[in-house]
């Protein structure tokens, strides 16, 4: 079965301070995807990212960047220096047929 | 708009009453979802349709779930004689494509309904 672990429940940063989210799931399948969302206290969940297990190229998209490792089974995200906007509950997210599985989720709050 | 749309925002029913929670879905989108969301933890899968095919309701938690999908794009997710571990937020999620595209695509979410159940 697959599984996503967050293993850091909540985290709190001041502004300007980087912060990584980390990301470990389990699989038997050598063909998944990962995810992560964003979700802000207004509840819909915001797509940010979605690698395949194929594809380890780290990405970079402005403040936002992802490491994949397969060795580690591990997805990790970066917020580079972070904003008040950022806080929200992220949640690092498996996919293989039809179904997402989805971590625990990690709340950031940056303070001002 | 253009988003999926999910009403009511925020339900509360007695224990024992039935619901019903809709769906809409971005307009041509093939794949529809439901999720439950305990208060803290991710969205736990419920259900997946294929236009109006439910292929998998394997995560449906019991017999007083059951969703339906009848012309292949509202969709309704009804609890029958509600208990109170059935309250959480239930989210709907679409994706344009169906079948062997399903897995690798980002999926689009409305804001949820929380069902409170007293």
């Amino acid at each position: 079965a697959q599984k996503v672990t967050q293993a850091q429940t909540e985290i709190s940063v001041v502004e300007k301070e980087d912060v990584t989210l980390d990301c470990v799931y389990e699989t038997r399948d050598t063909t998944y995807y990962l995810f992560w969302y964003k979700q802000p206290p207004s509840g819909e969940l915001v797509f940010l990212i979605r690698r395949n297990s194929f594809d380890e190229q780290n990405e970079i998209s402005g403040r936002y960047s992802w490491n994949f490792q397969k060795s580690t089974s591990s997805f990790n995200f970066t917020i580079t220096a972070s904003q008040v906007v950022d806080s929200a509950v992220y949640f690092c997210a498996l996919s293989e047929d039809n179904d997402m599985r989805f971590g625990a989720g990690t709340r950031l709050t940056v303070k001002p | 708009g253009a988003g999926v749309s999910q009403s009511p925002r925020y339900k509360v029913a007695k224990r024992g009453q039935d619901v019903a929670l809709r769906c809409d879905p971005i307009s041509g989108h093939v794949s529809l979802f439901w999720y439950q969301q305990a208060l803290g933890q991710g969205p736990e899968f419920l259900t997946y349709f294929q236009n109006e095919a439910q292929l998998d309701k394997s995560g449906l938690p019991s017999d007083r779930f059951f969703a339906e999908r009848p012309e292949g794009s509202v969709s309704t997710l009804k609890i029958q004689r509600t208990q109170q571990e059935d309250s959480a937020v239930y989210l709907c999620a679409s994706s344009l494509y169906g079948q062997e595209w399903v897995s690798n695509q980002p999926q689009h979410f409305g804001d949820g309904t929380r069902l409170s159940i007293l």
